[in-house]
């Protein structure tokens, strides 16, 4: 079993929609959850972080955390072009960070 | 303020070479990290130096991977000799603190290097 999961995509949501990427994760003891975004070639550019259960708002981005259900989302409100990436989730345990395999978003004008 | 760079950008070598990647983490920072992904895998840790030490490299593959980081500032990954399982792209990450906590501290990454291996 895989550490992190993610799934693939891609996952395509017309300009102005609300896109939703999901992410759950093995160890129970983990607190703390990151979500990056790449572009082709690019670095992975941390977007936001989050350790409480619920939600946390950064902009048009929203985190969402379910600790008893070992799942972190990131939801991208008002998506737009430009929001086109890979968007990967990142576990860490001490010093090393876990990555699933990220997901494919696709914003259509 | 510059972020994580990494030398090169790209490199195309024949199985049984040696090459070496760069990392220059951002001033200041005392961890530096390796990461590799290979085609489509996840992105895998390597390992973490605090300053010059190394903290942790549980990551490494096997002895063909040496990774020094003498002073504390850039660091580099040596591949010798090469082969075709470790065509991927390397990433390296720097982060300011290691609380040594498992909330883990903002690690903040380069672009990578993308190594092939013919």
């Amino acid at each position: 079993q895989k550490e992190v999961e993610q799934n693939s995509g891609p996952l395509s949501v017309p300009e102005g929609a609300i896109a939703s990427l999901n992410c759950t994760y093995s160890d129970r003891g983990s607190q703390s959850f990151f979500w990056y975004r790449q572009y082709s070639g690019k670095s992975p550019e941390l977007i936001m972080f989050i350790y409480s259960n619920g939600d946390k708002e950064d902009g048009r981005f929203t985190a969402q955390l379910n600790k008893a259900s070992q799942y972190v989302s990131l939801l991208i409100r008002d998506s737009q072009p430009s929001d086109s990436a890979t968007y990967l989730c990142a576990v860490p345990n001490f010093n090393k960070f876990y990555f699933g395999s990220g997901t494919k978003l696709n914003v259509k004008p | 303020e510059a972020g994580v760079t990494q030398f090169p950008s790209h490199s195309v070598i024949e199985k049984g070479q040696t090459v070496t990647l760069r990392c220059d983490p951002i001033s200041g920072h005392d961890n530096l990290y390796w990461y590799r992904r290979v085609m489509g895998k996840e992105i895998k840790f390597l390992l973490h130096f605090v300053k010059e030490s190394k903290q942790d490299e549980s990551g490494m593959p096997n002895n063909r991977f040496l990774a020094e980081r003498t002073g504390g500032t850039y660091s580099t990954l040596k591949v010798q000799p090469a082969e075709l399982e470790d065509s991927g792209v390397y990433f390296c990450a720097s982060s300011q603190t290691w609380t040594s906590g498992v909330f883990g501290d903002t690690q903040y990454f380069g672009p990578g290097t993308r190594l092939t291996v013919l």
